[in-house]
């Protein structure tokens, strides 16, 4: 594998309660992203990073922060998690030049239930 | 707003069959498109096309850009049981904070012996 870690794998918790998923990298990779994958949705970006305490927006990301104090570690929170975020997290990572196979690689992904 | 569509959703062949994946896209400031395989884990990656016409193959799976009409097609001939997976279809971005990819919901693809 690439080298990614997510903690924990699975998680289950109830509504209201916060969440904090992990990613952790040893390609010192500068961009790392996190997506939820839930069906008739695909992939969705919900925040990303392009440096250390660089980060940005996605296209789902109300209702999750994200902080990266070390170029290894991404971190994802659900401040008062939903039942609508229960899904599969994945984080991803890239060099960012998209060249030859310099390519967006996935962690295993983490499955989060919010009853 | 970027758009990715991808056809079939979903797709039920038999062994020896030949696939033909279909991925439409809008995207602004687009570079490239990428093709994921999808078992039932993370997607790990198949293709990136850059070229329009240019065709990429890996053994039995090929696929080809066409940057005029905005669409990728991704075969897969002889197919086999292993081959059975969702395909991502994700088109690539310039943005001024990097790349921005943005996925298409998947083909489901089961082959079956």
């Amino acid at each position: 594998d690439a080298g990614i870690t997510q903690s924990p794998r699975h998680k289950v918790t109830e509504t209201g309660t916060p969440v904090t998923l992990r990613c952790h990298q040893t390609e010192n990779h500068r961009y790392m992203y996190w997506y939820r994958q839930d069906p008739g949705h695909g992939l969705r970006l919900i925040h990303y990073s392009y440096g250390v305490k660089d980060t940005d927006k996605g296209e789902v990301s109300d209702g999750y922060s994200v902080s990266r104090s070390k170029t290894e570690d991404f971190l994802l929170t659900l401040e008062s998690a939903t039942s609508s975020q229960t899904s599969v997290y994945f984080c991803a990572i890239t060099a960012g030049t998209y060249s030859g196979a310099n390519v967006l690689t996935f962690g295993a992904g983490s499955r989060l239930t919010v009853l | 707003e970027d758009k990715v569509v991808q056809s079939p959703l979903s797709l039920v062949v038999h062994e020896g069959d030949t696939v033909t994946l279909n991925c439409s896209y809008e995207v602004t400031n687009f570079r490239s498109l990428l093709w994921y395989k999808q078992e039932k884990k993370a997607p790990t990656f198949l293709f990136m096309l850059t070229s329009s016409g240019i065709e990429k193959k890996s053994g039995r799976l090929s696929s080809i850009l066409d940057k005029k009409e905005l669409f990728s097609i991704l075969n897969i001939t002889a197919t086999q049981t292993g081959d059975s997976a969702v395909y991502l279809c994700a088109p690539l971005a310039r943005e001024t904070s990097g790349s921005r990819l943005t996925f298409g919901e998947g083909t489901q693809l089961t082959v079956n012996p």
